[in-house]
């Protein structure tokens, strides 16, 4: 099966904003909102960000934001902070027994 | 506050069945209207849905692990469990366990995750 592609890497400094892009095709992230969004520090439990496309779960700060366009993704973190640094990966769903598809991952690095 | 915890062997010898358990705390897994599921994810690479279970007991499975996946539930331990047989070494991987919301086609709450290497 194949992922959703994300950049390797993306890097801002305190203060600043970046944007992790999800770019998949018109069976998954192109025909359905259902995209979501998961920050993982390593060791520790994966964690919903974002849910259907551009929703934030209760609790999540709102310095975190979704968009799609087409077949790409996107997450937009604002303000940020030395906690950001981690890893974020996109999922959608995909219309075939697959069911969920996930993006590549990408590390996120505060300078 | 919801909780998943997953247990089990670290390694398993190649050709034999991984067996792995998780523990909820915080819902019910008979009670609720969610899915519950396994994912994984090697090292190094991306992360992969291996199959779910709904509270009504019925499953779905990666078509490209379904011959070899079964998820089964232990309602009074409150535990669902996942096998995989005829593993090899490209089974190695961190398995997650995690509850999915019907629909919305998301995961809310994740284990930490366990490590499971396939050697001999």
């Amino acid at each position: 099966q194949s992922a959703l592609t994300q950049p390797a890497s993306v890097s801002g400094s305190p203060g600043q904003s970046i944007t992790v892009s999800c770019t998949g095709t018109s069976s998954d992230v192109g025909a359905y909102d259902s995209v979501s969004w998961y920050q993982h520090h390593p060791g520790k439990a994966p964690k919903l960000m974002i849910y259907e496309v551009s929703n934030r779960p209760s609790g999540v700060s709102n310095r975190f934001s979704g968009s799609k366009s087409g077949n790409t993704a996107s997450l937009t973190i604002s303000g940020l902070q030395a906690e950001d640094e981690a890893d974020y990966y996109c999922s959608s769903y995909r219309s075939s027994s697959t069911l969920y598809v996930f993006g590549t991952g990408t590390k996120v690095t505060v300078l | 506050q919801v909780q998943l915890q997953e247990s089990g062997p670290g390694l398993v010898k190649p050709s034999q069945t991984l067996s792995l358990t998780c523990t909820v705390s915080g819902d019910s897994i008979r009670s609720g209207s969610y899915y519950w599921s396994w994912l994984r994810q090697p090292a190094g690479k991306g992360l992969e849905w291996i199959g779910r279970m709904y509270t009504s007991g019925s499953t779905n499975y990666n078509p490209s692990l379904k011959s070899r996946v079964t998820i089964s539930v232990d309602t009074p331990k409150n535990q669902f469990s996942l096998k995989l047989s005829s593993v090899t070494a490209a089974d190695t991987a961190v398995y997650y366990c995690a509850r999915a919301r019907p629909g919305l086609f998301d995961f809310d709450y994740w284990g930490q995750g366990t490590l499971v290497t396939v050697s001999s």
